[in-house]
């Protein structure tokens, strides 16, 4: 089964800096989708960017980019020139590509505070 | 367009009562998906739609809780005998299918078991 792995449960960052939010996954499977995804307190789940592990380019929508390392099985969000609204739950999660479910799995998520 | 609407936002039922969960989906979205949010973790997955089918079920934590999508638009997801464990949000999010489509996911409701 697959999983993903999110280790640090809180980090904060002062605002107009860049921080980075870490990921791990296990699976068996070569092709694959890696996602993150913000929760601001209002609870509604947004994607913030996605990355499809047959693509060598990381993934990069305006101040937030990627850090796929897919030997490594790793997948970390960088977000730069922080802003308090970027303050929220990110998830990272993992669907298969090919046959099954389209099942997201998700990290138990990082709390990210923003100072201003 | 309108999002991912779920009714109700909130509900409160006594232990051993029943309890029915309503999705909306984007018009057009073939896949809907049930999550189970605990406080504090990730969102969990229940069970899985494309069209009227339920494709996967293998989340649903026991036989008390069922889900539908008759005519392959709204869902209900519906928790019998509730128990004070099945306290959570529950999210249900759309999405086209296949590829790296993105789930569109709905506030959620939040389940309290007293």
């Amino acid at each position: 089964a697959q999983t993903v792995t999110q280790s640090q449960p809180e980090m904060s960052v002062q605002e107009a800096e860049t921080v980075t939010l870490s990921c791990t996954y296990d699976t068996s499977e070569s092709d694959y989708y890696l996602f993150w995804y913000k929760q601001p307190p209002s609870r509604q789940m947004i994607l913030v960017i996605r990355q499809e592990a047959y693509k060598q380019q990381n993934a990069t929508e305006n101040r937030f980019s990627v850090n796929f390392q897919k030997a490594a099985k790793s997948f970390s969000l960088k977000i730069s020139d922080s802003q308090l609204g970027d303050a929220a739950m990110y998830f990272c999660a993992y669907r298969r590509s090919q046959g099954g479910s389209e099942k997201l799995v998700f990290g138990k998520g990082m709390k990210l505070t923003v100072n201003p | 367009g309108a999002g991912v609407s779920q009714s109700p936002r909130y509900k409160v039922a006594k232990r051993g009562q029943d309890v029915a969960l309503r999705c909306d989906p984007i018009s057009g979205h073939v896949s809907l998906f049930w999550y189970q949010q605990a406080l504090g973790q990730g969102p969990e997955f229940l069970t899985y739609f494309q069209n009227e089918a339920q494709l996967d079920k293998s989340g649903l934590p026991s036989d008390r809780f069922f889900a539908e999508r008759p005519e392959g638009s709204v869902s209900t997801l519906k928790i019998q005998r509730t128990q004070q464990e099945d306290s959570a949000v529950y999210l249900c999010a759309s999405s086209l299918a296949g590829g790296p489509h993105e789930q569109f996911f709905g506030p959620g409701t939040r389940l309290t078991v007293l």
